[in-house]
Order: structure tokens, then C-alpha cells, then sequence
């Protein structure tokens, strides 16, 4: 099995401009999950996806950010708007549903907001 | 609501040294409970986990944990250390049996390995 891929690995925008992220699961993995992690923390979840049903939000994942899973695939994560403080590593998990305790994560994409 | 607490954010030890980084967890079920190691400018992979069969957990590159109920306890351990282990760990509890899915991290112990 191919791991969790995301890209890109890493990106570098200006304040204000919108980015949008991609990961693809392993295959067959039902539930995707978007952690963020900033500089000296531990990351912290975002939102989760059961196929293409997004069923959990963080209150951190503000209306300046969407996440979309459409065909209960590959997920995109945006960002609109982007401020200094969005800059931080993204990470994707997956696993295969229900019952499955492990989530298994991607590379990440480190976003840097100048 | 579930937490983590890892005392220490960084730890150094000689390399054969033992190695012991500590994660405390608060939960209102019990929990799940798991080590990840992050290498620089790498995602998370899984080093052991608890799921309420064995109290002692033996995982991947000699590390195990032991999970201790009346101490809120899941400290990670290694006999031996080898300079390989240089990472960061992330202590994490889930309550994923009570229907809560998602992961609650620890802020990290970086572990330095002295020659």
C-alpha cells in the first residue's frame, strides 16, 4: 500500500491570498482527518470526513477555512484570505472506518505566510 | 474532555542510554493512547498504542510504553538508545470507543541523542 500523500509538500504565499491543499488517502480508507500543527506543538485537530460526509468541525477551523471531500476520495483543504498566523504545518490522516483506532499520516504541507 | 501532558519538551541521553519521555492523560472514558515519532519535515508515524488489552505495550524500534491506570500514565521507554532515535515524540489520546474520533496531542518531547 502507498501511504498517505499530500501535496504540495510546501508552500509560501502572501498575506491575503487563498491556497488550497490536497491529500490523497491510503486506498479504500473511509475516514480522512486534517490535523495543524504550529511550531513547537503538537497538531491539532482540524475536521474529519466519513467518505465525502464532513462530520466534525473544530471551532479552530474558522469561515475563512473549507474542507470538501466530494467523492469520499481525495481531500482539499482552503484557505482563504490567508493571514501570518494560518502559517504551519498541515496534516492528513486516514484510516479504514469504523472500529479502526490507528490514523495514519501524510507528509504534510508547510504553509508559510509572508 | 481529553488532554495530554508530557513533561519535559526536551530530552537528552547518551547514546546505549535509557531513554524515558513522559505522558500523563486526562479522559472521562478510557482512553485510547498512542506514541508518534515525527522526524524533521516528516508526518507522524504510529510507535505503539494502547487499546485496553495489555497494559504493557511493546512497539516498533524497541520502544514500548506501560499504561498505568491509577497514574494517569502511558510513559514511553527504550534500554538502549541509538542515535537514530533522534525525533520528536507526541504522546496522544483518542476516546475513539466512545465515539469520539479525533486524536488530542501532547506538545511534544524532542529527544536528543548525545554520542
Amino acid at each position: 500500500d502507498t501511504g498517505v500523500s499530500q501535496d504540495p509538500r510546501h508552500k509560501i504565499t502572501k498575506r491575503g491570498q487563498n491556497v488550497t491543499f490536497r491529500c490523497d488517502p491510503i486506498s479504500e480508507h473511509n475516514r480522512l482527518y486534517w490535523y495543524r500543527q504550529t511550531l513547537g506543538q503538537g497538531p491539532e485537530f482540524l475536521t474529519y470526513f466519513q467518505n465525502e460526509a464532513q462530520l466534525e468541525k473544530s471551532r479552530l477551523l474558522s469561515d475563512r477555512f473549507s474542507a470538501e471531500r466530494p467523492k469520499g476520495s481525495f481531500s482539499t483543504l482552503e484557505i482563504q484570505r490567508t493571514e501570518q498566523g494560518d502559517s504551519a504545518m498541515y496534516l492528513c490522516a486516514s484510516n479504514p472506518g469504523q472500529g479502526t483506532d490507528t490514523q495514519y499520516f501524510g507528509p504534510g504541507t508547510r504553509l508559510t505566510v509572508l | 474532555a481529553q488532554s495530554v501532558t508530557q513533561l519535559g519538551s526536551h530530552v537528552s541521553v547518551s547514546e546505549g542510554a535509557l531513554v524515558l519521555l513522559r505522558c500523563n492523560y486526562s479522559s472521562s472514558v478510557p482512553p485510547y493512547l498512542f506514541w508518534y515519532v515525527q522526524y524533521p519535515n516528516q508526518g507522524l508515524q504510529l510507535l505503539l498504542k494502547y487499546t485496553s488489552a495489555a497494559t504493557l505495550v511493546k512497539g516498533i524500534n524497541g520502544f514500548e510504553a506501560e499504561f498505568k491506570k491509577s497514574e494517569t500514565s502511558f510513559h514511553l521507554t527504550k534500554p538502549s538508545a541509538h542515535m537514530s532515535d533522534a525525533a520528536e515524540y507526541f504522546c496522544a489520546v483518542s476516546e475513539i470507543n466512545f465515539g469520539n474520533e479525533k486524536l488530542t496531542f501532547g506538545t511534544g518531547t524532542r529527544l536528543t541523542i548525545i554520542p
